[in-house]
């Protein structure tokens, strides 16, 4: 059965500081892990990672995937309040593209 | 502008109903696929389907039927088989396997 494991749950951070979000991951005929944002509604894309070791960058987000030891993670310098929600991670099984979701972890940034 | 509209946003259902929530894409996008959200559980696949007239099971679809008559339509109607509807319901869809899902804004579907 697919896995994917998101850490921590939860976190509250101060508005300035970096966080480091996890993902490991075990899905059948993996083809790629995305990472997705979601505030109240649609989860929105952020990443998908194919390529062990290759950082992918937008702004203050990056992201990068370890395929030997099945995990990634999701970093974000310099948070602001805007950042606040739940971060979702997906493994994509080559079989239709189908996704299997972690749980999320939600982000809570402060002032 | 293109996207993925699904509708209604929020939805009441009955003891013994059945209703349907729509999803209409206009991104040209071949696959669509359905998801359920339960708080603490992520996203669970309904159905998918990546071409038109065709469909398959995802991990949960016991009590939910899809149809795929058209390329930019993937309906989901909630059975009263579905004894544990109340759910956030979002559709996604993607151009091919190898790029990304997009999601719509979601249906909330409660129980009176």
């Amino acid at each position: 059965e697919d896995k994917v494991v998101q850490s921590p749950l939860s976190l509250v951070v101060h508005e300035g500081d970096t966080v480091t979000l996890n993902c490991s991951y075990e899905v059948t005929n993996f083809r790629s892990l995305l990472w997705y944002k979601q505030e109240k509604k649609a989860p929105t894309f952020l990443f998908m990672l194919t390529s062990s070791g290759i950082e992918k960058k937008s702004g203050r987000l990056s992201s990068i995937l370890d395929k030997k030891e099945l995990f990634s993670i999701l970093n974000i310098t310099a948070t602001q309040t805007g950042d606040s929600a739940i971060y979702l991670c997906a493994g994509n099984t080559g079989t239709a593209s189908k996704l299997t979701f972690g749980t999320g972890t939600r982000l809570q940034v402060t002032l | 502008d293109g996207g993925i509209t699904q509708s209604p946003k929020y939805l009441f259902r009955k003891e013994g109903q059945n209703v349907t929530l729509s999803c209409e894409q206009n991104l040209n996008h071949d696959a669509m696929y359905w998801y359920r959200q339960d708080p603490g559980q992520g996203l669970r696949l309904i159905y998918y389907s990546q071409i038109v007239n065709d469909f398959q099971k995802g991990d949960i679809a016991e009590g939910y039927s899809v149809s795929r008559e058209k390329k930019e339509s993937f309906p989901l109607t909630v059975t009263s088989a579905q004894k544990n509807p109340t759910a956030f319901y979002l559709c996604a869809s993607s151009i091919d396997l190898d790029q990304p899902q997009h999601f719509g804004d979601g249906t909330r579907l409660s129980i009176l």
